[in-house]
């Protein structure tokens, strides 16, 4: 079974309105993590948003905030006034407990923002 | 300025040869790692080491071979037995620690190869 599911291969925004990329996750473990990382063009990988399985309030980071939906296992990242700059691939990871040093990523979502 | 560099950023191979991706870190982490990505796809692991002179496999091990005999040093080789090597390379790092109170410690990436068979 895939420990992150990414449904949304592609998504267009307009410029200045929110998005939501949807993260589901699976894990039997009661403590883990869970990250977004945003992938522009040039490859490099830039770390977002961390939500920890027990932060009972969602996390939130700027422009970006998660909203963790702990009973349905989703993780899902808003991004605010979307940018011109946010059109990227978008990356759902998790980290759990069992397997500490180990790191799941979902498939991605590419986001299209439209001026 | 403290980060991962990989090297080269871009790299043609012959088929049937061995070529070997760099990677190094001045964090000062304990866990390093491998990641294979096609295009319009995610990240595979290939390797990871949580210590120096250890390692474990990842989902696609096959064909790929790494050493760790420094903590800052962490390079794969692409073995002529990886069918089809042709793909972006991530190396990362992250700072190990106890589950509970460094557990939000994100991976830090270098930039990324990009190897091309002819």
């Amino acid at each position: 079974a895939q420990k992150i599911t990414q449904t949304q291969p592609g998504m267009f925004v307009q410029e200045k309105e929110a998005v939501t990329l949807d993260c589901t996750y699976d894990t039997s473990d009661q403590s883990y993590g869970l990250f977004w990382y945003k992938q522009p063009s040039s490859g490099e990988m830039i770390f977002l948003i961390y939500q920890g399985s027990y932060d009972e309030q969602n996390a939130t980071e700027g422009r970006y905030s998660l909203n963790f939906q702990k009973a349905r296992k989703s993780a899902n990242l808003v991004i605010s006034a979307s940018q011109l700059g946010d059109s990227a691939m978008y990356f759902c990871a998790m980290r759990e407990t069992y397997n500490f040093n180990k790191f799941y990523f979902g498939s991605g979502t590419k986001l299209n923002v439209k001026p | 300025d403290g980060g991962i560099t990989q090297s080269p950023k871009y790299l043609f191979r012959k088929e049937g040869q061995n070529v070997t991706l760099s990677c190094e870190q001045n964090l000062n982490h304990d866990a390093m790692y491998w990641y294979r990505q096609d295009p319009g796809q995610g990240l595979r692991l290939i390797y990871y080491s949580q210590i120096v002179n250890d390692f474990q496999k990842g989902d696609i091990a096959e064909g790929y071979s790494v050493s760790r005999e420094k903590k800052e040093s962490f390079p794969l080789t692409v073995t002529s037995a990886q069918k089809n090597p042709t793909a972006f390379y991530l190396c990362a790092s992250i700072s190990r620690g106890l589950a509970g109170a460094l557990f939000g410690n994100e991976q830090f990436f270098g930039p990324g190869t990009r190897l091309t068979v002819l």
